[in-house]
């Protein structure tokens, strides 16, 4: 079955790390992504990891897959009151073209 | 590149009113777009996947009557929401795949529909 988990809210300092987490359990998802929703606004797709991969690192962020546990987490790097907003993980089977299902979404706040 | 415009942003209609809501593929061609629906502070939840030039594909649960989906060319889709009711107000956001696999999809900005 498709259930994507993930804990509903983060609060951090600006400057400090964030780091979100998502379970998943579907074992056949191929692709992983993270995506950024800001108040009112539609998605913007941050990073994307593939299933055989252990890690990726793109700038502040890092994204680290534990497929064994169907764990997922994403780490924010000096994080900015202008990353305040819902994340949401997905996973798709097969990649693009294929409809994703999406976590619950963790609404993290940078304070100052 | 790899655009989606959805219009309108928000929209208030009165009940048992339609209401149509476009997301256009701006600068790619897109055989499949999706339409989610999102509660307050709540996830994305797959309505339907419309494919171009044929029927579009309903999730278990969603009132394929009532909310009608035309994807007449490859740059356009459509939601209709018919006969709306105050409990059909919601977010609803369309995406589209760029054809850029794995990068993920594009998503429209969002339509908040309230209906009074």
């Amino acid at each position: 079955g498709e259930d994507v988990e993930q804990s509903l809210f983060l609060s951090v300092r600006e400057g400090d790390s964030s780091v979100i987490n998502c379970t998943y359990t579907d074992s056949s998802s191929t692709y992983l992504y993270w995506y950024k929703q800001e108040p009112g606004a539609g998605l913007q797709l941050l990073t994307y990891i593939f299933s055989n991969m252990d890690m990726k690192q793109d700038q502040r962020l890092t994204v680290l897959l534990n497929k064994k546990d169907k764990h997922l987490s994403l780490r924010i790097a000096d994080t900015q009151t202008g990353d305040s907003a819902i994340y949401f993980c997905a996973e798709s089977i097969g990649g693009g073209g294929n409809k994703l299902t999406f976590g619950t979404g963790t609404q993290l706040k940078v304070e100052l | 590149g790899a655009v989606v415009s959805q219009h309108p942003s928000w929209v208030i209609c009165k009940s048992g009113t339609s209401v149509k809501i476009e997301c256009r593929s701006l600068d790619f061609q897109a055989t499949t777009m999706f339409w989610y629906r999102q509660f307050p502070k709540q996830s994305l939840m797959l309505m339907a996947t419309s494919n171009e030039g044929s029927k579009a594909t309903y999730e278990q649960g969603v009132e394929k009557d009532k909310f009608l989906i035309n994807h007449a060319s490859l740059t356009l889709s459509t939601l209709t929401v018919t006969s709306a009711h105050p409990e059909d107000s919601s977010f609803y956001i369309c995406s589209a795949d760029p054809g850029r696999s794995p990068y993920g999809y594009t998503f429209g900005s969002g339509t908040r529909l309230t209906v009074v």
